[in-house]
């Protein structure tokens, strides 16, 4: 009964060659989340869809897109991968009800750059 | 920019000691939610505190938001190897956007 499904777990790919990351969830959630996060570091929102609005953080590099087809479904490309993208990718939901809604996050996607 | 700061940073204790974790903040957070985070997983909702003064327990784990809705704890009672693992806070401002916390390292050692 996974909730927030993140394909693949692990990717790699070479310097400069664009990848593109998956995210589903079953949870009829109004907003998706993608952040990155290093090594012993807390995750770093790069960017969220509000429904189909788009929301980018403003020091997200141009380097990472999103798109979001429909409402179970969100995607992160990086264009050109630097060696300093190699990151976990997490992607999150939640209903957008503030004060005291609640982020759900899937289990990651491990990138490594070569 | 609102900071969250965690502490400790890094915590090791033998196995059925006791332990708190802090989360501190100048911002008032209309909720506060703790994670779990295992190497090479995403994080995993443990408790979202509300209220100001509210207390939820979780089996061995207490959690507790401070009055002014600024700060909070994690408290551990009789840590188990199982309880290992990175320990974030994140304190939402009502814009449905989360501020994460530094992060605890926590090490139970059998």
């Amino acid at each position: 009964d996974a909730m927030v499904i993140q394909n693949p777990r692990y990717q790699v790919t070479q310097f400069g060659k664009p990848v593109t990351l998956s995210c589903s969830q079953t949870l009829n959630h109004n907003v998706m989340y993608w952040y990155q996060q290093k090594s012993s570091q807390a995750p770093k929102l790069l960017f969220h869809y509000y429904d189909k609005d788009f929301n980018n953080e403003a020091d997200t590099p141009d380097n990472f897109q999103s798109r979001r087809p429909n409402t179970s479904f969100c995607f992160l490309d990086i264009r050109s991968p630097g060696l300093g993208d190699a990151a976990m990718y997490l992607c999150a939901t939640s209903g957008g009800l503030a004060g005291g809604d609640t982020q759900y996050f899937g289990p990651g996607t491990r990138l490594t750059v070569l | 920019t609102q900071l969250l700061e965690q502490s400790p940073q890094f915590l090791s204790i033998q196995e059925g000691e006791n332990l708190t974790v802090y989360c501190n903040s100048s911002s008032v957070f209309s909720s506060l939610q703790w994670y779990r985070q295992e190497p090479g997983e995403g994080p995993v909702l443990l408790v979202t505190v509300v209220t100001g003064g509210e207390v939820k327990k979780l089996k061995r784990l207490t959690f507790q938001f401070g009055d002014a809705r600024k700060d909070s704890s994690l408290h551990i009672t009789a840590a188990q190897p199982g309880d290992t693992g990175l320990y974030l806070c994140a304190g939402e401002i009502g814009n449905e956007k989360l501020t994460f916390g530094t992060g605890t390292r926590l090490t139970i050692i059998p």
